[in-house]
């Protein structure tokens, strides 16, 4: 079993949809919590973090459940420009942070 | 605007060669990630450096692979050596501790 895992999608959405991405991950020392937004061809970038309570960035809301290990993504009112593949991450700690990175789902929002 | 620079951005080389990949981590960040990145596999941490120590270098062929930081302004990568199945994009990502800023990566192709 992977350490993270995610839906690997695609997700075809129309423009103006809501969606969303859980990710699973199977170490309960995992301490932190990301998405981040892989544009093709190009690096990730750290989208948000995920925090215990749920966290909102705009029409991007983030969720953990601990007690069920997993982490969701809900992107609302999706334009063409959130088309991209989004990748869950778990920090542990062992001496430092290591980031463990699931496969990424791939989102594609079409007019 | 602080950034994770990296070179070369694209590499082509016949087996057997060897390649070193150089990253400039973005000043101030005390954590240093190499990831390799491939359709298969997808994003796989290779190595990383805590205050320019090494801390966990498991995801990487010891037998051909080293990674080194001679100094808090430069990490390298390198690989001898080279096979057709490194192929991939190698990216380098820094952060103070929470969540990750990511390199353009170096595209490597080996014949």
């Amino acid at each position: 079993r992977k350490e993270v895992e995610q839906d690997p999608g695609p997700f075809n959405v129309p423009e103006g949809a809501t969606v969303a991405f859980n990710c699973t991950y199977s170490n309960s020392a995992s301490q932190s919590f990301f998405w981040y937004r892989q544009d093709c061809r190009k690096e990730p970038k750290l989208l948000m973090s995920v925090y215990s309570s749920g966290n909102e960035d705009g029409r991007f809301t983030a969720q953990l459940n601990r007690a069920s290990q997993y982490i969701s993504l809900l992107i609302r009112d999706s334009k063409l420009s959130d088309s991209a593949t989004y990748l869950c991450a778990v920090n542990l700690y062992t001496g430092g942070f290591k980031t463990i990175f699931g496969a990424g789902t791939r989102l594609f929002v079409k007019a | 605007d602080a950034r994770v620079t990296q070179t070369p951005r694209h590499k082509v080389t016949e087996m057997g060669q060897e390649v070193t990949m150089r990253c400039q981590p973005i000043l101030g960040h005390n954590t240093v990630f190499w990831y390799r990145q491939t359709m298969m596999q997808g994003l796989e941490l290779l190595a990383y450096f805590r205050n320019r120590a090494p801390l966990d270098d498991s995801g990487m062929p010891k037998d051909r692979f080293s990674a080194e930081m001679p100094d808090a302004t430069l990490a390298t990568l390198k690989i001898q050596p080279s096979e057709p199945r490194d192929s991939a994009v190698y990216f380098c990502a820094s952060g103070p501790g929470r969540g990750e800023f990511f390199g353009p990566g170096t595209r490597l192709t080996v014949l």
